[in-house]
């Protein structure tokens, strides 16, 4: 499978507790996105990169959040001090900077994050 | 600031029916609008983007600037159209603003 992939599929976790997600983009992909869905909701935008660059990150995102990519490859999320209301279907995409606006976001299956 | 808007939260249609689920959006420059779809227990996928002028699966959509809207259109249902489909705009930067996404149910 050459898709984004991403790990855990699941995970459940105890509030106050701190968890790390990760995202494998399409190999030749150099843009890599992660977004927040919760029920009922449409994809909402968390941050990008442009290999290893973060060159946005939504004004509604918690210092509880950190996302890292270090080698323009794989894509760490990170949530400090869970809530609650961090339950949600954490989604990943990619595409490729082909130097227009065209290009195409690829998601992952997602990461299913439950805060007990 | 740049929103999408879905009106419907579910449309039934039966097989055979032409479907039309409705977009709009608010955004102040010359937005890219794309129509995701996501069957069943399956991921996020692109359906068709109003740049490349195309028919997937049988749908279209046109932007429509002047009513700021990309309906999506199909003139006969069939039962695997029954998904999620989501409406999404990208501005100037790269990150797409998705809407709250309609459900495509299609009966016999």
């Amino acid at each position: 499978d050459t898709g984004v992939s991403q790990n855990p599929r699941h995970k459940i976790t105890k509030r106050g507790q701190n968890v790390t997600f990760r995202c494998d983009p399409i190999s030749e992909h150099n843009r890599l996105y992660w977004y927040r869905q919760t029920l009922g909701q449409g994809p909402e935008f968390l941050t990008y990169f442009q290999n290893e660059a973060q060159l946005e990150k939504s004004r509604l995102l918690s210092d509880r959040f950190s996302a890292e990519r270090p080698k323009g490859s794989f894509s760490t999320l990170e949530i400090q001090r869970t809530e609650q209301g961090d339950s949600a279907m954490y989604l990943c995409a990619s595409s490729s900077n082909s130097g227009g606006m065209t290009d195409t976001q690829y998601f992952g299956p997602g990461t299913r994050l439950t805060v007990l | 600031a740049q929103r999408v808007t879905q009106p419907e939260k579910l449309l039934s249609v039966f097989k055979g029916a032409p479907v039309e689920l409705k977009c709009n959006y608010s955004y102040s420059g010359s937005p890219e609008l794309f129509w995701y779809v996501q069957y069943s227990r399956q991921r996020l996928q692109l359906l068709l983007r109003h740049i490349s002028r195309e028919s997937i699966k049988g749908f279209t959509a046109d932007l429509n600037k002047g009513e700021t809207s990309f309906h999506l259109k199909k003139p006969f249902a069939q039962e695997e159209d029954s998904a999620m489909y989501y409406c999404a705009l990208r501005g100037t930067a790269s990150k797409l603003t998705f809407g709250t996404g309609t459900r495509l149910q299609v009966t016999l």
